[in-house]
């Protein structure tokens, strides 16, 4: 299994251009989430889902949307990049008989 | 608001002995808490989980323990080693669904 994986590893943006990080698990978990986390901030849920064709707002949902069409893929789209948006990204999934997440390796994203 | 507090300032200690990290909580009744290790550069990876009628939970070096009264639990590494240099997270059960995460403390053993 690969677990949880992330694309891009890396990437920089210009203010107003948009992009998708894609995020896929092969573990058939049901939960899925986003987060960003800053320097020194820890962790913030952006979005999740429950399940297929199901999604929720986090915390910080501004700036960014979500999609769910399969149990696999969870990806996060950002329309107009702002520099308050340049974070590392970190996918998760979770089972729906275990409280455990599991992590992807994260996306680090510079908007300039 | 539900807050989660971790020292923000780094805990240096020496190979071989305890390292104890704190994660205190207010406005929240967690049923279960949970720690986390994350390494630079790599996503957060899950240690171990405690739930509220749970005392202390043990894992080879690893012992966690919750007080529901204080709203705190202990994370303690025993027989520390270089290797156990990391920042540890500690998050808590928003609802069934959701974890909202401390900011975590980082953790370096010196030899």
């Amino acid at each position: 299994n690969a677990g949880v994986t992330q694309t891009p590893k890396f990437r920089i943006l210009k203010i107003g251009q948009s992009m998708t990080l894609q995020c896929t698990q092969d573990m058939n978990h049901n939960y899925m989430y986003w987060y960003r986390q800053d320097p020194g901030m820890g962790l913030k849920l952006i979005y999740y889902s429950v399940g297929a064709g199901i999604t929720d707002k986090g915390e910080v949902p501004n700036g960014y949307n979500v999609s769910r069409s399969t149990t696999e893929d969870f990806p996060l789209r950002l329309e107009l990049a702002a520099p308050s948006q340049t974070s590392v990204y970190f996918c998760a999934s979770r089972g729906r008989a275990t409280d455990t997440q599991y992590f992807g390796p994260g996306t680090r994203l510079t908007v300039l | 608001s539900q807050k989660i507090e971790q020292n923000s300032e780094a805990l240096n200690i020496q190979e071989g002995k305890t390292a104890t990290l704190t994660c205190n909580y207010t406005n929240y009744s967690p049923a279960y808490l949970q720690w986390y290790r994350q390494d630079p550069g790599r996503g957060p990876v899950f240690l171990l989980l405690i739930r509220e009628n749970e005392k202390e939970k043990r894992k080879e070096r690893l012992k966690v323990t919750f007080d529901t009264t204080l709203k705190q639990s202990l994370f303690h590494i025993t027989a520390s080693q270089p290797a156990d240099s990391a920042t540890y997270l500690c998050a808590l059960d928003v609802d069934t669904d959701k974890l909202i995460f401390g900011t975590g403390t980082r953790l370096q053993v010196f030899p």
